[in-house]
């Protein structure tokens, strides 16, 4: 699976779209991009994935650059409640293991 | 309301013991994973199922081990032989659709040995 570089940690004003970025240049073209969230001590969190297209559902938006070697993962109106740990997953669909690798993902913070 | 979850929140034990960690989920997924989680640092996977009455060593298994007798269940039992196991543990089950296949995490337990 793609190796991801994504920024420590990030700040964002309540109410602000949370832009958080990830960086994957070596994506092969069957590895799909997945976004999780974990609010601390709980499960991570699934927030949406895609290949090549960008993806939005009630959560979140994704933007994958035509080149596909990055993306952006759009909260459009950050709460509180969405302080969390973000990771960007790289992987291959299916696969006989399917484990998931979590990096050390970007902190957000989002301020009142 | 469906869902993955884990029993118990938080588990104390005492060296030397062994302790069976719940996992059940109603999704009807086929594929069932544990997780643990150290602090500061990602995830790394245990063990996995895909199918009832089989499952695969992950890449730490050593001092664990689980059945899968259901495929709503998938519990994960710490030995004794597992030398450092306070950690957080996570289990996860799949759905498989053709965009992409996707893993659902439960709440989590947290082991700490006394």
């Amino acid at each position: 699976d793609a190796k991801t570089t994504q920024p420590p940690s990030m700040d964002c004003a309540e109410g602000r779209a949370a832009n958080l970025p990830c960086n994957h240049s070596t994506i092969s073209g069957n590895e799909y991009v997945y976004w999780y969230r974990q609010i601390h001590s709980q499960g991570p969190q699934y927030i949406i994935h895609g290949l090549k297209n960008n993806e939005t559902n009630e959560m979140a938006s994704l933007i994958i650059t035509e080149d596909r070697k990055s993306s952006t993962l759009i909260l459009p109106h950050a709460t509180l409640r969405d302080t969390a740990v973000y990771y960007c997953i790289v992987r291959a669909y299916g696969g006989a293991t399917n484990k998931l690798i979590f990096g050390t993902g970007t902190l957000l913070a989002v301020q009142p | 309301d469906g869902g993955i979850t884990q029993s118990p929140k938080y588990l104390f034990r005492k060296e030397g013991q062994n302790v069976t960690l719940s996992c059940e989920q109603n999704l009807n997924h086929d594929a069932m994973y544990w997780y643990r989680q150290d602090p500061g640092q990602g995830l790394r996977l245990i063990y996995y199922s895909q199918i009832v009455n089989d499952f695969q060593k992950g890449d730490i298994a050593e001092g664990y081990s689980v059945s899968r007798e259901k495929k709503e269940s998938f519990p994960l039992t710490v030995t004794s032989a597992q030398k450092n196991p306070t950690a957080f543990y996570l289990c996860a089950s799949r759905r498989t659709k053709g965009s992409g296949d996707t893993q659902y995490f439960g709440p989590g337990t947290r082991l700490t040995v006394l």
